[in-house]
């Protein structure tokens, strides 16, 4: 069980698109639609932003979109705003009934 | 609305056990598959275990695999943690989580966390 891979920090001006990835194996993001996303902000508990891939809970903002390409999965963040600087974990089911999740990527609003 | 408690945290000495308890609320627990994901100080998120809605099918990190058992009781609205043989690393938070399904695909909704802290 080897942890996804997600790079440690992205920063953005307010406005721009900054885009966090997320490479994992054939044995977890590449064999199935179910990678999600996670918002963490200090003290606070994980907040789901986007589920099976490219799907987004309701009352999560539009301008959080996930994609997926291969054995590498990517949100995006549009639009960016001050309060989407948090931590942001990416997530796989991996095979033999485990879930393998990312190192987290620090988001910082320049 | 899901409402996921933890209890159970606090403070033990490395080779000593402790016993997490999660109370579910709020949704059809035994519908439901569930997880354990800790974050130790300064870490990241740990998937720990899983477990299917009616615990035929049960899966664990290698880093606890052999120390940790998860269980529940559907009757109670509850799920469990033993964690034997605790060791320094394994002081987290640690945090309960519903999955989307009855098997243990993805992890929809959290608890707030409790606390488990391994120190002589």
């Amino acid at each position: 069980q080897s942890a996804l891979t997600q790079p440690a920090s992205v920063s953005g001006s307010p406005g721009q698109s900054i885009t966090i990835s997320c490479t994992g194996t054939s044995n977890d993001v590449g064999s199935f639609n179910l990678v999600t996303w996670y918002q963490r902000h200090p003290g606070k508990a994980p907040k789901l932003v986007i589920y099976e891939d490219n799907k987004r809970p309701s009352g999560v903002s539009h301008r959080f979109s996930g994609s997926k390409s291969g054995n590498t999965a990517s949100l995006t963040i549009s639009g960016l705003q001050a309060e989407d600087e948090a931590d942001y974990y990416c997530c796989s089911y991996a095979r033999s009934y485990t879930v393998v999740f990312g190192g987290g990527t620090k988001v910082t609003v320049l | 609305e899901v409402q996921l408690v933890e209890s159970g945290g606090g403070l033990v000495q490395p080779g000593r056990s402790l016993r997490l308890s999660c109370a579910a609320s709020g949704f059809t627990f035994d519908d439901y598959a569930m997880h354990w994901v800790r974050q130790a100080p300064g870490k990241g998120l740990e998937w720990v275990s899983g477990i299917s809605w009616n615990s035929g099918r049960k899966g664990y990190a290698d880093s606890v695999k052999g120390r940790f058992t998860i269980s529940r009781d559907n009757a109670k609205n509850s799920l469990y943690l033993q964690m034997n043989s605790l060791r320094a690393e394994d002081t987290a938070l640690y945090y309960c989580a519903k999955d989307d399904s009855g098997g243990i695909t993805m992890i929809l909704d959290w608890g707030q966390g409790t606390l488990v802290t391994v120190s002589s």
